[in-house]
This record gives C-alpha cells, sequence and structure tokens, in this order.
C-alpha cells in the first residue's frame, strides 16, 4: 500500500491567490513526521516544511502552512499569496520514528506539478 | 546550507559499464541515504548508511552496491548498467533518523544509453 498519496498531478493558481496542496499518508506507527518538498525546474529538492505527529499546532513557515488533520491522516499543504516563483514540483513525505529498520528514511509521495499564473 | 555534495552532477554511459555515484557531506551526519527519482515515482529509497560499513537496503537496490569507508562519503555502484537505471540520483543526510532533518544534495543525472 502506498505510505502516501498525493492525488493531483497538476494544479494551477493565479498569483496572489492560496492553493492547497493535498497529501494522505498511512503508517500505524504513532509517533511519525510529516514533510514537504518543493523541487523547481532545476532539480534541487527545497524543504518546506515540517509537522511532528505529536504536535499540536499546524505547522507554519512563512507563507506556508501544514493543515494537519490526524484522524483523517492528511497532511495538505497551504500556500498563501501565491507568486510565480512557487512554481514547481511539490512533494509530500513521512518518516517513520519508531521502526527501527527504517531508520529515518522518507517516503515520498508521486508530487503535484503546480503552475502560478499571472 | 547543508554541505552535501554529489559527483559527477551529469553522466552518460553505456549499457554494462559499472558507475559509481559519490555523496560527500561535511555535517558528519551519521545517516546517509541513496534515492532514485523517475516521473510518475516521487523518490524512491535505494540503499541506506546508519554509520561506517553499515548499510542496508531500501526498495528498489537491485543492481545497485553502496560503501561507507568514512563517515562523510556514501558510494553508489551501479554494477552494469542498464538503460533501467537512467534516472535522477539524490543522496540524504540526517543526523538522526527521528525528527525534522534530512537535508539532500543537488543530485546527479545518470543517463545510460
Amino acid at each position: 500500500a502506498q505510505k502516501i498519496t498525493q492525488t493531483q498531478p497538476g494544479m494551477f493558481v493565479q498569483e496572489k491567490e492560496a492553493v492547497t496542496l493535498d497529501c494522505t499518508y498511512d503508517t500505524s506507527d504513532p509517533s511519525y513526521g510529516l514533510f514537504w518538498y518543493k523541487q523547481p525546474s532545476s532539480g534541487e529538492m527545497i524543504f518546506l516544511i515540517y509537522q511532528g505527529s505529536y504536535d499540536q499546532q499546524n505547522a507554519t513557515e512563512g507563507r506556508y502552512s501544514l493543515n494537519f488533520q490526524k484522524a483523517r491522516k492528511s497532511a495538505n499543504l497551504v500556500i498563501s499569496a501565491s507568486q510565480l516563483g512557487d512554481s514547481a514540483m511539490y512533494f509530500c513525505a513521512m518518516r517513520e520514528a519508531d521502526r527501527g529498520s527504517t531508520l529515518g528514511r522518507l517516503y515520498f509521495g508521486r508530487g503535484t506539478q503546480l503552475t502560478v499564473w499571472p | 546550507d547543508a554541505g552535501i555534495t554529489q559527483s559527477p552532477r551529469h553522466k552518460v554511459t553505456e549499457t554494462g559499464t559499472p558507475v559509481t555515484l559519490r555523496c560527500h557531506q561535511t555535517e558528519n551526519h551519521r545517516y546517509m541515504y541513496w534515492y532514485r527519482q523517475d516521473p510518475g515515482h516521487g523518490l524512491r529509497l535505494i540503499h541506506y548508511s546508519y554509520g561506517v560499513k553499515d548499510t542496508d537496503k531500501g526498495e528498489v537496490s537491485d543492481g545497485y552496491s553502496v560503501s561507507r569507508s568514512k563517515t562523510e562519503d556514501f558510494l553508489l555502484t551501479l554494477e552494469s548498467a542498464t538503460s533501467s537505471q537512467t534516472s535522477v540520483y539524490f543522496c540524504a543526510i540526517s543526523e538522526s533518523r527521528v525528527g525534522y532533518e534530512q537535508y539532500f544534495g543537488p543530485g546527479t543525472r545518470l543517463t545510460v544509453t
């Protein structure tokens, strides 16, 4: 079964509008972390935001916020006030803390290509 | 930015030849990972290391081997390159197996003809 599911292959948003990128996850581990990465056309992986499973509040980093709904196992990324430079591929990922055999590896979704238009 | 470099950054090679990719870190992090990225698949784990000479397989390890003789270097070898190994390869490092830190290198684009 997929650990991370991103159901939106592509999303379009107008500049200055907010956009939500969906991510659902699957784990039986009570302790885990959720990540979002941005990959621009230049190819590097840029860390955006992190949410721990025990964190009480939704994570925020500037214009990025993570809408964490634990019971629904969802971790959607919200980008407020989109900019042209936000056009990129976005990956959701998860790390399971208590499974010793996985030793901190990340499980990735297939990504969402976001296009911001003027 | 975390100190991670990958070499080479681009390589074209022929089917059947061995290829070695290098990941070098200056952070003294214990954990190192090799992922490959292919369209429609996100990033998938090839191998990882949890210390010098301590390595293990990920879910797409067939055709790959790794070595870590020093904390700072993690080598990925394609023993006999095939066209299916054409991909972008990312190295990542982490000080801990928990928490928010997992830093990625710039990637290596490998083409097997």
